[in-house]
């Protein structure tokens, strides 16, 4: 079951703060951000796993609510170079394989000067 | 640079046509994913390896195939290309395919089907 991510498109001004969510019906082992820049490859940026653990990147952050099955990430006083599409991975007991990572359709973060 | 290599990075081919791509993943990674990514969809999961054995297969349709060989690179064999298949294919590697391992992607094959 694919996760759903709000807001589908987000633009902020540089220093401006955003959260971007992610949601599963199922039940989650562990959420994995991403993010992917215009005609490159996605890029690990941290995963959390089930515990309700939340863990930071310079300044961006995400929380992992494993009872709601709900991920969030925060990006904190943005910069240019945060712009990007945002996604989030989840990983489940479901389809009878832990190790495959189901995708959002992304989050389109464009910071301006 | 992720360590990950795909081939061809461009790809025009005619619809009834049968392709392949192909990846290397990173020194070390035991584990293959192949990923498509269209404009409304996202990155769609098709299918994964560890060490030559399908592991997790995801929406890969019946026209598609995958294998891993024993040097860990793998293929994806599309064949009777439809218009739809227009797409950004992804490859991905980890070290184990298992739960909690992050993902290197590579940089992608680009397909057109005219």
């Amino acid at each position: 079951q694919q996760p759903v991510q709000s807001p589908q498109a987000v633009i902020l001004r540089e220093g401006e703060d955003a959260v971007i969510n992610c949601s599963s019906s199922k039940a989650l082992y562990s959420v994995h951000w991403y993010r992917q820049k215009h005609g490159e490859a996605p890029v690990f940026l941290m995963i959390l796993l089930k515990g309700g653990e939340q863990k930071g990147h310079e300044k961006i952050s995400a929380s992992f609510n494993e009872k709601k099955q709900q991920s969030s990430l925060y990006l904190t006083a943005s910069q240019l170079s945060y712009s990007g599409t945002y996604f989030c991975g989840t990983e489940g007991p479901y389809g009878g394989s832990q190790g495959n990572l189901i995708f959002g359709k992304g989050t389109k973060l464009s910071v301006k000067p | 640079d992720s360590g990950v290599t795909q081939t061809p990075k461009h790809l025009i081919t005619a619809t009834g046509q049968r392709v392949t791509l192909r990846c290397s993943p990173r020194s070390g990674d035991l584990s293959v994913y192949w990923y498509q990514q269209s404009l409304d969809q996202g990155l769609q999961f098709l299918i994964q390896y560890y060490n030559g054995e399908e592991r997790a297969k995801g929406n890969i349709l019946e026209r598609f195939s995958a294998q891993q060989f024993p040097d860990l690179h793998s293929e994806l064999n599309l064949s009777s290309l439809e218009l739809g298949d227009s797409a950004l294919y992804f490859c991905a590697s980890s070290v184990g395919g298992s739960v909690g391992e992050k993902l290197f992607f590579g940089s992608g094959t680009q397909l057109s089907v005219l």
